[in-house]
């Protein structure tokens, strides 16, 4: 299997702040690197695959980067819904989830 | 608007049996590869189990191998998971997750709860 590491766990942020998280995968996986975005209490939603490619309707301030085994999940300038937990997954071969971090209010 | 809405969530006594059903709506469904994800509480996500469009391919986590069985019908746009020899480790929200694209998890059930306990 390959293991997905992410780090941080969790982040406390203000609005307006830069947040850059972080995940590495146990080898190369390309760009088959995908970020999705859970509120409490609600399923996960899709936010960037193949590494970099925002899904419509997904806000500009949401970027991805990253190729082989290391990647960065960034937001520009934090909003108040974009409060949540975050997930790094990879599709290159059968799927495995990083960790998660969570976000929250400063 | 894409729909999928689990059932079949509850309590069971460990070594027990449950079956999870995931009613699709606003995609064509036969078309679809499907995959049920669950995540522990306060946990992660986990990859449980995936079914090709026609049922031709059909994949499981190490951790339910032999006890999960995945299924579909496509007439009905429906899909299935029997769960049998039930352990605490497998309590969990079970969502059905739409396979987009290459494992690329696009549309998400809103989830089902698994409870299982003496």
């Amino acid at each position: 299997d390959i293991q997905m590491t992410q780090s941080p766990s969790s982040l406390s942020v203000s609005v307006g702040d830069r947040v850059t998280i972080t995940c590495r995968a146990s080898q190369s996986i390309s760009s088959s690197l995908n970020w999705y975005q859970q509120k409490p209490g609600k399923a996960p939603k899709l936010l960037i695959d193949g590494a970099s490619r925002l899904q419509s309707g997904v806000p500009s301030r949401f970027s991805g980067s990253g190729s082989g085994t290391d990647f960065t999940f960034t937001i520009s300038s934090l909003q108040p819904e974009d409060i949540g937990t975050y997930y790094c997954q990879q599709s290159d071969s059968f799927p495995t989830f990083g960790q998660g971090t969570r976000l929250d209010i400063k | 608007e894409v729909q999928l809405v689990e059932s079949g969530g509850g309590l069971v006594k460990p070594g027990g049996s449950l079956r999870l059903s995931c009613a699709a709506s606003g995609i064509t469904f036969s078309s679809c590869n499907m995959n049920w994800v669950r995540q522990a509480p306060g946990k992660g996500l986990e990859w449980v189990s995936s079914i090709s469009s026609s049922s031709t391919y059909i994949y499981y986590a190490d951790s339910v191998k032999g006890r999960f069985t995945i299924s579909r019908d496509n007439a009905k746009s429906s899909l299935y998971l029997q769960m049998n020899g039930l352990r605490a480790e497998d309590t969990a929200v079970y969502y059905c997750v739409r396979d987009g694209s290459n494992w690329i998890y696009d549309y998400w059930g809103q989830g089902t709860l698994v409870t299982v306990s003496s």
